[in-house]
């Protein structure tokens, strides 16, 4: 049982590319979360998704786009990266809204 | 978003003593989680707490839902050095989870 899987784990970009992280997870959550993790500032919540097909802002979407075109993945984009986005990207699932949440091992990304 | 307050930010302590970390918030929760987070893994869960008053134990590691709904503890007791890391807190509303900023512990052998 993998739990949630994200890809790729580590991924340096030049101003002004664009990528896309992926999650997945095998637990048939209905909830999906991502994170963005700064020291000194804890988890913020960039996006997440109550169920296939939809998708919410969280605290700091700005700079974000995210899909969720099947149950299991979750999808996290940057269409044009800025070095503000250097960060560690966690992806998060649960069964429920407010039920245990369980966490990828991260995508470290550096913005040069 | 909404603030947890998380404390202490770091902790050194020796092997074999008893930690306790707190997480207060403004806001109510219905529900408490507490993780641990390895350097370069995601946070892993310890424990989750559904309930104000309720205390749950997993191992050495005990939690506590408050009664106002508006905070949380995690006691660890007679730690050893794979407890090191750091710790957060995280309160869950509606869909969403708001983290603390988190409890670094050094366990000196």
């Amino acid at each position: 049982n993998a739990g949630v899987t994200q890809t790729p784990k580590f991924r340096v970009l030049k101003t002004g590319q664009s990528m896309t992280l992926l999650c997945a997870q095998d637990m048939n959550h209905e909830y999906m979360y991502w994170y963005r993790q700064d020291p000194g500032m804890g988890l913020r919540l960039i996006h997440y998704s109550v169920g296939e097909g939809t998708t919410a802002k969280g605290e700091v979407p700005d700079g974000y786009n995210v899909s969720r075109l099947k149950k299991q993945n979750f999808l996290l984009g940057l269409e044009s990266a800025a070095p503000s986005q250097t960060s560690v990207y966690f992806c998060a699932s649960s069964y429920a809204g407010g039920s245990e949440a369980f966490f990828g091992q991260g995508t470290r990304l550096t913005v040069v | 978003g909404q603030q947890l307050n998380q404390s202490p930010q770091s902790m050194f302590i020796q092997e074999g003593e008893d930690v306790s970390m707190n997480c207060t918030s403004s806001s109510i929760f219905n529900t408490w989680l507490w993780y641990k987070q390895d350097p370069g893994e995601g946070p892993v869960l310890l424990i989750a707490l559904y309930k104000a008053g309720e205390l749950t134990s997993n191992g050495r590691l005990t939690a506590q839902f408050g009664i106002t709904r508006k905070d949380s503890f995690l006691n660890i007791s007679a730690s050893i050095p794979s407890d090191v890391g750091i710790y957060f807190c995280a309160g869950a509303t509606g869909n969403q989870f708001y983290f603390g900023t988190g409890t670094s512990l050094t366990v000196i052998p």
